[in-house]
């Protein structure tokens, strides 16, 4: 299957301090990428979708300002995390959306997620 | 926000055997996805459905797409111990966003 990295894998900060995420999808190209949340033993919570070379769009009560999205390239969406705070720390996962080759090959439409994030705040 | 129902929640079973967990929705999905998930790691897909009544298989894992689009069921046999993780549907339906279900953990005693 496609491959989507994350770095880095873990990150431990500062309270006040800001920490960037990238997100990369090596071997497909991706205009739409997801960045979620995970708590522990739950789900997935998604957080925004990041279009390629539009303004994210965020879900609700997710804080654009806090979590600013940049979405440069086809392969590349990073997640910064604005003045973290101790509550900001959990596992956060990326994904991006592979829709193949227009015409070729079988039909595809999947998400491929990253190997995640764990960011801890002190 | 809406998330699919997947059950069961958790499974225990004996190296070996058969496994098989389900996942319904009050609404239709136009794809339905499979995923496993290990501690500290991001989801892996296992299985992605397309058409309703497709069933597919990878390995020793087997998934249906209902017919009426609204569920799924994913299948293990044979368990073996690498099994042990969280199993995740999920649903795409026009939007682009994937709607979760809670999630299955299963543990395998040897």
């Amino acid at each position: 299957g496609a491959v989507v990295s994350q770095h880095p894998s873990r990150v431990i900060c500062k309270s006040g301090t800001s920490v960037k995420i990238e997100c990369r999808s090596l071997d497909f190209q991706a205009t739409t990428m997801f960045w979620y949340r995970q708590f522990p033993k739950k789900s997935l919570m998604l957080m925004a979708t990041s279009n390629e070379g539009s303004k994210a769009t965020y879900e609700q009560g997710v804080e654009k300002d806090k979590f600013l999205i940049n979405h440069a390239s086809l392969t590349l969406s990073t997640l910064t995390v604005t003045s973290a705070h101790p509550e900001d720390s959990s596992f956060y996962i990326c994904s991006a959306r592979d829709q193949g080759l227009a015409g070729v090959g079988p039909f595809t439409d999947t998400q491929y997620f990253g190997p995640g994030t764990r960011l801890t705040v002190l | 926000g809406q998330q699919l129902n997947q059950s069961p929640q958790s499974m225990f079973i004996q190296e070996g055997e058969d496994v098989s967990m389900n996942c319904t929705s009050s609404s239709i999905f136009n794809t339905w996805l499979w995923y496993k998930q290990d501690p500290g790691e991001g989801p892996v897909l296992l299985i992605a459905l397309y058409k309703a009544g497709e069933l597919t298989s990878n390995g020793r894992l087997t998934a249906q797409f209902g017919i009426t689009r609204k569920d799924s069921f994913l299948n293990i046999s044979a368990s073996i111990p690498s099994d042990v993780g969280i199993y995740f549907c999920a649903g795409l339906q026009g939007a682009q966003k994937l709607v979760f279900g809670q999630g299955t953990r299963l543990t395998i005693n040897p």
